[in-house]
C-alpha cells in the first residue's frame, strides 16, 4: 500500500516556466490538499478537492492550479513560476468514512521541495 | 477563522528530560485538534488528535497532549526525551472550510547529550 506519493521529489526551474506537481493517493480518498510548507510559516493551504471534479481555493491560492479529472490524482499547476513559489510542497488525502469530517486523520505525501531561480 | 499559535519558535531540552511543546486555539466552540512531525520521506506523521471525550490524549512515539478549554491550549508533552525526538512540530486546528487544517508555524526540538 504506498499511501500518497508526489511526482517529482525535486525540480528546479526558471522564472516564467511553468510545471505540473502530481499527487496519487490509494486509499480511495475522496478528500484531497494541496499545502505549501515555508521556513516560518508553518503549512499553508493552497487548493483542496473534496471529490472528483470540484476543487476550491485555501489560503495561498494565487498562482497555482489544480485538478481533479480522477479520484485518486490531484494535480498542482505553476502556470508561470516566481521566486516566491520556492517552497516545499505537500499532498495530503483523507476519507469520509467517518461521521465527522474533522474526525478524519489526513494522509501525507513525502513533499515535492521546488526551487525557482 | 479557527487558527492555532506556537508560541515557542525553538526548543532545546536535553536528552531524558521532559518536554512540553506549547500549541494555544483560537476558536469559540469545541476545536478539533492535532500534533503533526515530519516523518523522513513519509511527509507529515500525525502524533495525536483531540476532537471530543478525554481531554488526556495518548499518541504514538510516547507523546501525550492535555486538551484545556480554560486556557485554550492543547500542549504537547512527553516524560522522557530522546535524540531522535529532534525535529519541528507542528499544532493544527480544522480549517474553517471544515475539510482541511489550518497549521501553526512550528516548534523546532533540538535535544542536546
Amino acid at each position: 500500500n504506498a499511501g500518497v506519493t508526489q511526482t517529482p521529489k525535486f525540480r528546479v526551474l526558471k522564472t516564467g516556466q511553468s510545471m505540473t506537481l502530481l499527487c496519487a493517493q490509494d486509499m480511495n480518498h475522496e478528500y484531497m490538499y494541496w499545502y505549501r510548507q515555508d521556513p516560518g510559516m508553518g503549512l499553508r493551504l493552497i487548493h483542496y478537492s473534496v471529490g472528483e471534479g470540484t476543487t476550491a481555493k485555501g489560503e495561498v491560492p494565487d498562482g497555482y492550479n489544480v485538478s481533479r479529472l480522477k479520484k485518486q490524482n490531484f494535480l498542482l499547476g505553476l502556470e508561470s513560476a516566481a521566486p516566491s513559489q520556492t517552497s516545499v510542497y505537500f499532498c495530503a488525502s483523507s476519507s469520509q468514512q467517518q461521521m465527522t469530517r474533522a474526525q478524519e486523520t489526513q494522509y501525507f505525501g513525502p513533499g515535492t521541495r521546488l526551487l525557482v531561480l | 477563522a479557527q487558527s492555532v499559535t506556537q508560541p515557542d519558535i525553538h526548543i532545546t531540552v536535553s536528552e531524558g528530560a521532559s518536554l512540553e511543546l506549547r500549541c494555544n486555539y483560537s476558536y469559540g466552540a469545541t476545536p478539533y485538534l492535532f500534533w503533526y512531525v515530519p516523518s523522513p520521506g513519509q511527509g507529515l506523521q500525525l502524533l495525536l488528535k483531540y476532537f471530543s471525550g478525554d481531554t488526556l490524549v495518548q499518541g504514538i512515539k510516547g507523546f501525550e497532549a492535555e486538551f484545556k478549554r480554560s486556557q485554550s491550549s492543547f500542549n504537547l508533552r512527553k516524560p522522557s526525551v530522546h535524540w531522535s525526538d529532534a525535529a519541528e512540530y507542528f499544532c493544527a486546528v480544522i480549517h474553517n472550510s471544515g475539510y482541511a487544517l489550518n497549521f501553526g508555524k512550528g516548534t523546532s526540538l533540538l535535544v542536546t547529550p
